[in-house]
């Protein structure tokens, strides 16, 4: 069985560059959370997607965007980025089968920096 | 709104020392709560949940965590700690459903052999 995976591991963007990360779910699952960690902080979470669509949102800008794809990988997208974006973007997977949800699994992050 | 507390920003034990990792929550309805592990570099790892039945819920690695709902509490425990168990300790609780979930500020766990 395979993990969640994320990449990639590091990133280091330029303030107002536009970046994609992207994770992939473990196998069998079909929803995709992903969540914002700053340093020192606990994750937040940003939006979760399901059957391609957007499932709810946290309190995060539209610039914060993202897809889920038919084999239920997923990206975020950030768009002008701000130097307070610089955290761990930490996505997680889980199975939503007949109305009940599952555990969800994190995969490692990936570490983005904006400078 | 719903939020987590950990009363603790950093706790230092010694290694056999017991443990207990506070965390109280705010939640209108019945909480799905969650204690999660993040070692340095890694993601967050699920040590134990709690959503219905006894209160006290065992878990992987030697936890346990009582729900008490008096108190809006969801502490950890573990009777004996090895030095493999520093690490950052995240309080949870689920909102709406079981997967979007609002995290605490993190206890970070130092382990003096």
């Amino acid at each position: 069985e395979t993990g969640v995976t994320q990449s990639p591991t590091h990133l280091i963007k330029t303030r107002g560059q536009q970046v994609t990360l992207r994770c992939s779910s473990q196998s069998g699952h079909n929803t995709v959370s992903w969540y914002q960690q700053a340093l020192g902080q606990g994750p937040q979470f940003i939006f979760q997607y399901y059957r391609e669509e957007e499932n709810g949102r946290g309190n995060f800008p539209p610039r914060f965007s993202g897809l889920q794809f038919p084999n239920y990988s997923s990206e975020l997208n950030v768009n002008a980025l701000e130097l307070d974006d610089s955290a761990l973007y930490l996505c997680a997977s889980s199975l939503v089968s007949g109305g009940a949800t599952y555990e969800q699994y994190f995969g490692p992050g990936t570490r983005l920096t904006v400078t | 709104a719903q939020s987590v507390t950990q009363p603790d920003i950093h706790i230092t034990v010694s290694e056999g020392a017991s443990l207990e990792l506070r965390c109280n929550y705010s939640y209108g309805a019945t909480p799905y709560l969650f204690w999660y592990v993040q070692s340095p570099g890694q993601g967050l790892q699920l040590l134990l949940k709690y959503f219905s039945g006894d209160t006290l819920v065992q878990g992987i690695k030697g936890f346990e965590a009582e729900f008490k709902r008096s108190q809006s509490s969801f502490n950890l425990r573990k009777p004996s700690v090895h030095w493999s168990d520093a690490a950052e300790y995240f309080c949870a609780v689920g909102v709406a459903s079981y997967d979007k979930v609002i995290f605490g500020p993190g206890t970070s766990l130092s382990v003096i052999p």
